[in-house]
């Protein structure tokens, strides 16, 4: 089954404890990227990855940091996450002449205490 | 960043009604407009979606409607369902190289029985 995977799905965490978390797709997909949502606010890019070593800044970078090692992982990290960190998180994963057309993940829940 | 305003926030409509979900965009640059559908609890999945070429575009019961000069397009569930009870996002963006997809902030749909 095509599918994106995210672990964990719910986390809680203490100020300035480093943290990640795991995206890995089973599609090939060249092109990958990390969202938040947040009430009233929608979904908002944090990075992106157009291919294996390729990473880039999306609109809200700060605080985060991630690696594309292979072409199917994609994890998160948090060096030292604070509580307006709190959020859901999506990984979504697509081809990259069709980045239109993203797969979502599950879903991350992430509250920062 | 850019904008995508949505709007309603939240909507409730009969089973068998019309459900109608606006958005507005700012920068004409984008060239691909995608709706995507959220359940409880689950990541967002492409539902339906449009190039400015065009005013319209059906599937099933989904349309999109695409009004370029005004930089508006809409929504439209036509009979609408139960199952239909989701949260809806309208997304902007471009098929370029580094160009990001902006989320507007999301309806909340509920179908009534």
């Amino acid at each position: 089954e095509a599918q994106v995977t995210q672990n964990p799905r719910y986390l809680i965490t203490v100020t300035g404890k480093k943290l990640t978390v795991t995206c890995s797709q089973n599609m090939n997909h060249e092109y990958m990227s990390w969202y938040r949502q947040d009430p009233g606010l929608g979904l908002r890019q944090i990075y992106y990855s157009m291919n294996v070593e390729v990473t880039d800044k999306g609109d809200v970078p700060e605080g985060y940091k991630v690696s594309r090692k292979e072409k199917r992982n994609f994890p998160l990290i948090l060096e030292s996450p604070s509580p307006n960190q709190t959020s859901l998180y999506f990984c979504a994963s697509s081809f990259a002449d069709r980045r239109t057309e993203a797969f979502f993940g599950q879903g991350t829940r992430l509250t920062v205490v | 960043q850019q904008q995508v305003k949505q709007s309603p926030q939240s909507l409730i409509v009969q089973k068998g009604g019309i459900s109608i979900i606006n958005c507005a965009y700012e920068n004409t640059a984008f060239d691909y407009f995608p709706w995507y559908q959220q359940f409880p609890g689950k990541g967002p999945a492409l539902l339906i979606a449009i190039r400015p070429d065009v005013s319209e575009k059906k599937e099933g019961r989904f349309t999109i409607s695409f009004n370029k000069s005004a930089k508006q397009f809409s929504l439209h569930i036509m009979d609408s369902q139960p199952g239909d009870s989701a949260t809806y996002f309208c997304a902007a963006g471009g098929s370029n190289y580094g160009q990001n997809f902006v989320f507007g902030p999301g309806t909340r749909l509920s179908v009534l029985p």
